[in-house]
């Protein structure tokens, strides 16, 4: 069974960067596709990227491009998500998901981490 | 802004069927992209509830059915309960984003 345990909330000031964790266990890394997901306060999902396995490489939103870096220790099983240049509408709740090969659902969510930014 | 368009609340009586369109275009769902569900409990990280239109994880109960036609999809609860009480998202790939994207959600609330 498949389990993603995320890191603790953050706080952060306008134009900083945040890095968010995401480890794995039950399975190693290089066997899932991992994505992330945001929720502003009180509005809707959001995905923001991820691993595609069809490419073998890591697809980024439109929205997110230049901003966001994706990566993965396969060492410690664990998946992170940094983004820059942050702004007040970066404040929400950021997901890991893992997405299965033979379908594009997101099937396993981390508990989420809280991102505040905030001067 | 999404590009899948959910009716922002539905309600209903214990017992009762509700059911929750997810509306996209020949980018998305008409292009024949699959079509998932996810359930949202308060202050919980999503849950699937349907992949592929109209399939269920284990453990996901059969009162939950989903389904797609043309450039829309569908889910159905039936047997509204207390604890269906949620958020809701449909989700699916569009090529013009080159990316996958959430319905706008629906809140259903239990009578």
């Amino acid at each position: 069974q498949v389990q993603l345990v995320q890191s603790g909330a953050e706080v952060k000031k306008p134009g900083a960067s945040v890095k968010v964790s995401c480890k794995v266990s039950g399975y190693t890394l290089t066997e899932l596709s991992m994505h992330w997901v945001r929720q502003a306060p009180g509005k809707g999902l959001e995905w923001m990227g991820g691993f595609d396995p069809e490419d073998g490489e890591t697809i980024y939103a439109q929205k997110f491009q230049g901003r966001v870096t994706m990566t993965e220790d396969t060492s410690t099983d664990t998946a992170y998500m940094e983004l820059s240049s942050l702004r007040s509408e970066d404040t929400a709740v950021y997901y890991c998901a893992t997405r299965p090969s033979w379908n594009d659902a997101f099937d396993i969510w981390g508990q989420g981490t809280m991102v505040t930014v905030s001067s | 802004q999404s590009v899948l368009t959910q009716p922002p609340s539905v309600s209903g009586a214990p017992g009762q069927r509700v059911t929750i369109s997810c509306t996209g275009s020949s980018s998305n769902i008409g292009a024949g992209y699959d079509v998932h569900w996810y359930q949202q409990l308060p202050g919980t990280a999503p849950k699937l509830l349907i992949y592929g239109n109209s399939n269920r994880p284990s453990g996901v109960p059969d009162r939950f059915s989903g389904s797609k036609s043309g450039t829309s999809a569908s889910l159905a609860i039936s047997g509204l309960q207390a604890e269906d009480e949620a958020d809701y998202y449909c989700q699916s790939y569009d090529s013009s984003l080159s990316g996958y994207v959430f319905g706008t959600g629906t809140k259903v609330t239990v009578l």
